[in-house]
């Protein structure tokens, strides 16, 4: 069975504090991991995919890497506008679906 | 704009009475997916659908049922059979179908409260 789990649960920072979100997981025929950002009462937006071990995505102060059994989002001197839940999933190919972890609610404060 | 459409955004219901959630779609994907979120939790798959008049259940199908007439709407509806329906629903889509790495786009969701 697919498995995707996030740590922390929640994490709060400083504004400019830089740290990573933490994305562990265990799938057969993985075929993407995604990050998506959710807001509170919105649903899910859509970051990035990773599709292979070593592979590197960037936007703005964010920064996605992958292994073969993690996933990490970097952020770099976060804004409080970075506040959100983070969300990760892993695309089973076999399966034909997503496998989603709990979320990092991650709070930057001014 | 393209988009997913779900409405409600809040619905009240009895407990005992069947509910159904609109999901329309203008993006013309094939794929369209129905997720439970409860809270601090991450998402749980329900149903999903890769074409017209067809559909698979997913890890919490039970209580729930579908139907997807039409390539642009996907409704759910919450029977009474569901034991604990008062979540937040989110429903998704995807360019190419669920065998596919594509990313998931998402409506705004329905916050559903049962008493």
């Amino acid at each position: 069975e697919d498995q995707v789990t996030q740590s922390p649960e929640a994490l709060r920072l400083q504004e400019g504090e830089s740290s990573s979100l933490n994305c562990s997981y265990t799938v057969s025929g993985l075929r993407g991991l995604f990050w998506y950002r959710q807001d509170p009462g919105k649903g899910p937006e859509f970051l990035f995919t990773l599709y292979s071990a070593g592979e590197e995505k960037e936007k703005e102060r964010l920064k996605a890497t992958l292994t073969k059994k993690e996933s990490f989002l970097h952020i770099t001197a976060p804004k409080p506008e970075d506040s959100a839940t983070y969300l990760c999933a892993v695309h089973n190919t076999n399966a034909g679906k997503s496998t989603f972890g709990d979320g990092t609610t991650l709070t930057v404060k001014p | 704009d393209g988009g997913i459409t779900q409405s409600p955004k809040y619905l009240f219901r009895k407990e005992g009475q069947n509910v159904t959630l609109s999901c329309e779609q203008n993006l013309n994907h094939d794929a369209m997916y129905w997720y439970r979120q409860d809270p601090g939790q991450g998402l749980r798959l329900i149903y999903y659908s890769q074409i017209v008049n067809d559909f698979q259940k997913g890890d919490i199908a039970e209580g729930y049922s579908v139907s997807r007439e039409k390539k642009e709407s996907f409704p759910l509806t919450v029977t009474s059979a569901q034991k604990n329906p008062t979540a937040f629903y989110l429903c998704a889509s995807s360019p190419t179908g669920s065998r596919y790495n594509s990313p998931l786009h998402f409506g705004n969701g329905t916050r559903l409260t049962v008493t």
